[in-house]
């Protein structure tokens, strides 16, 4: 089975700080990890994914996120957060091991809220 | 616009009705799923095609849940004789095989009373 963990409901952070949204994993193999994220109103957008390689991803806007095998985290983050960043976060995953499989397990999201 | 799009946008139903959403998805697009997503929750995987064929159905699709992509195009979800717990956010993904990322419509708002 697998499954993801998003341990922080909500985020907060000074625009112009650095930010992170943190999001452990759980699978029988190796992970394919995904960010998403969801303005108002909109559909969920997404920003970056892992696949193999450099454990280090980087995405769109400026977002990046780091791969800890050990650790089985996936944590996103941007060196300085902007007001324009404040959305609902989703860390997903899916077993590399799955027989063809395609289904995506999400997580159940973290708002980030960017002061000014 | 050549992004996912997912019709009605929301819909209000008494309970035992049926309501049919559709989804339409980038056109080149051959992978297609379905999600639910509640207040608080992430999506949850509902059911997923490769063209035309639905290849893998979630638990949590109930008999009452059906869905088709009868020419690996748009797909639609009929759910019968809904229940007040089927009030959600009903969202479609499109992807082009191999790539693993999902392109998302804006979802259909369900209520029922």
């Amino acid at each position: 089975a697998q499954s993801v963990a998003q341990p922080e409901d909500q985020v907060n952070v000074a625009e112009g700080n650095p930010l992170t949204v943190k999001c452990t994993y759980s699978v029988s193999g190796n992970p394919y990890l995904f960010w998403y994220v969801q303005y108002p109103n909109r559909g969920l957008q997404f920003l970056l994914k892992y696949i193999t390689g450099d454990n280090l991803v980087k995405g769109s806007y400026g977002f990046e996120a780091e791969f800890n095998k050990s650790q089985t985290s996936f944590h996103l983050k941007k060196p300085s957060a902007l007001v324009s960043d404040s959305a609902l976060y989703f860390c997903a995953v899916r077993d590399q091991l799955t027989g063809g499989y395609q289904k995506v397990t999400f997580g159940i999201g973290t708002k980030l809220q960017v002061i000014p | 616009d050549t992004g996912v799009s997912q019709n009605p946008r929301h819909k209000i139903t008494k309970r035992g009705q049926n309501v049919t959403f559709r989804c339409d998805p980038i056109s080149e697009h051959n992978r297609l799923y379905w999600y639910r997503q509640t207040l608080g929750q992430g999506p949850e995987f509902l059911t997923y095609f490769q063209n035309e064929a639905q290849l893998e159905k979630s638990r949590l699709l109930s008999d009452r849940f059906s869905a088709e992509r009868p020419k690996g195009s748009f797909s639609t979800l009929e759910i019968q004789r809904t229940e007040q717990g089927d009030s959600a956010m009903y969202l479609c993904a499109s992807s082009l095989a191999p790539v693993l990322e999902q392109f998302f419509g804006p979802g259909t708002r369900l209520t029922v009373l």
